[in-house]
Parts: C-alpha cells; sequence; structure tokens
C-alpha cells in the first residue's frame, strides 16, 4: 500500500485521557499535514512539518495537543487532557515539495465519551 | 483571510442527470491554487483536480468539467450523466504559499451529493 495510512481507524475514550494517533505518509513525501474535521464541516488546518520540523501550528492547536516528527517518516499527534469537544475526524495528509497535491489518509475519528 | 463558500449544503439528482456543484472563494494573495476533493463514506479525501490562478482555462476529464472564473472568484464543478457512485460529499478548496512553502488547504464545509438510482 502506497498511500497514507493512519493508525488507529477509530478511537474512543473517556474524557481526561490521553490519545496519541500515527500517521505514516506516502515515503518520498517530505511534507505532513494535520487537519481536523467536524461533523458537517471541512477539514480544518492543524500543523504542517516539513521533514523532522514543525513549522507552523494552527491556532486551533491548543496546548493540550503535541505533534512530532522525529525523524521526518512518519508523524504522531497526540492529545492530552481529551474533552467531549475534541470528538472529530482527524486527518493527515502529505505531500512533495513543488506543485503537487496533497495525498490525504483515511482519518482517525475520535469520540470521547 | 482566505475563505471558501458552498452554499449547496445538500442536492439530490436522479442517476444520468447532470449536476453542478458550486464553489466561490476569497483571497487577497495574486497567486493561489483551487482543489476540489471527494470525500467517499470511507472519510478518505480523493484528490479531484488542482487549478492555479493563472490558469483560467475550463477542464474536462471524463464526466467531471471545471469551469474557473476569475472575474467572479468562482470554480464551479460539473457532473455530466451521474452515477451512482458520485454520491460522496465534495469539498471545494484553496491554498497559498504561506511561510516555508507551507500550502495549507482552506476547506469549504462541502456539498453531500446524493444520486437516486
Amino acid at each position: 500500500d502506497t498511500g497514507v495510512s493512519q493508525d488507529p481507524r477509530h478511537k474512543i475514550t473517556k474524557r481526561g485521557q490521553n490519545v496519541t494517533f500515527r500517521c505514516d505518509p506516502i515515503s518520498e513525501h517530505n511534507r505532513l499535514y494535520w487537519y481536523r474535521q467536524t461533523l458537517g464541516q471541512g477539514p480544518e488546518f492543524l500543523t504542517y512539518f516539513q521533514n523532522e520540523a514543525q513549522l507552523e501550528k494552527s491556532r486551533l492547536l491548543s496546548d493540550r495537543f503535541s505533534a512530532e516528527r522525529p525523524k521526518g517518516s512518519f508523524s504522531t499527534l497526540e492529545i492530552q487532557r481529551t474533552e467531549q469537544g475534541d470528538s472529530a475526524m482527524y486527518l493527515c495528509a502529505s505531500r512533495t515539495r513543488g506543485n503537487t497535491e496533497a495525498f490525504f489518509g483515511q482519518g482517525t475519528r475520535l469520540t470521547v465519551v | 483571510a482566505q475563505k471558501v463558500t458552498q452554499a449547496q449544503t445538500e442536492i439530490s439528482v436522479v442517476e444520468k442527470e447532470d449536476v453542478t456543484l458550486d464553489c466561490v472563494y476569497e483571497t487577497r494573495d495574486t497567486t493561489y491554487y483551487l482543489f476540489w476533493y471527494k470525500q467517499p463514506p470511507s472519510g478518505e479525501l480523493v484528490f479531484l483536480i488542482r487549478r492555479n490562478s493563472f490558469d483560467e482555462q475550463n477542464e474536462i476529464s471524463g464526466r467531471y468539467s471545471w469551469n474557473f472564473q476569475k472575474s467572479t472568484s468562482s470554480f464551479n464543478f460539473t457532473i455530466t450523466a451521474s452515477q451512482v457512485v458520485d454520491s460522496a460529499v465534495y469539498f471545494c478548496a484553496l491554498s497559498s504559499i504561506s511561510n516555508f512553502g507551507n500550502e495549507k488547504l482552506t476547506f469549504g464545509t462541502g456539498t453531500r451529493l446524493t444520486i437516486i438510482p
């Protein structure tokens, strides 16, 4: 499979717990994005990596959220002390440098109960 | 700030009818890119087309066609002879180059298209 893969596909957690999601981009893609999509809305940008460097973060990314891409390959998104408002689909996308489109994974659907 | 408006929340058409999905955008950038993505129930966003702001030629790909009009800031998408497999949520998106080559996307709220057999 040469697409963007995300794990897990679904996560149900209790309020206050920590969760971590993983994204494996397409292997030659050095740029990686995280987006969040709530019900009935379009995806919203969260953060951007170029190789291992996190170069941009949205104001949506509160201090309970942290993202890493330690070796410039896979990335993780952690949410600490989850709240019900964190319930959403978390999408990862990757692309190469230059004028190219972003390829999206199938997302991780988080439900906080 | 960038903004994408998809005024049509839901559209239903009978199979084989043509359908047009509207997209209007706002940006102050002179160089930008416009996109359409399809999101089937599985959740993955499937890339359909990318257009840069200097290329106003309309494009056709099979049953799909796109009409880019800079004068009205619109980038509409038409499906000809619709099929049940076209049922999905369709998103229009806009990007421009911000810091560090970040072509982050600003999405509209999507149009849910249902094709009735």
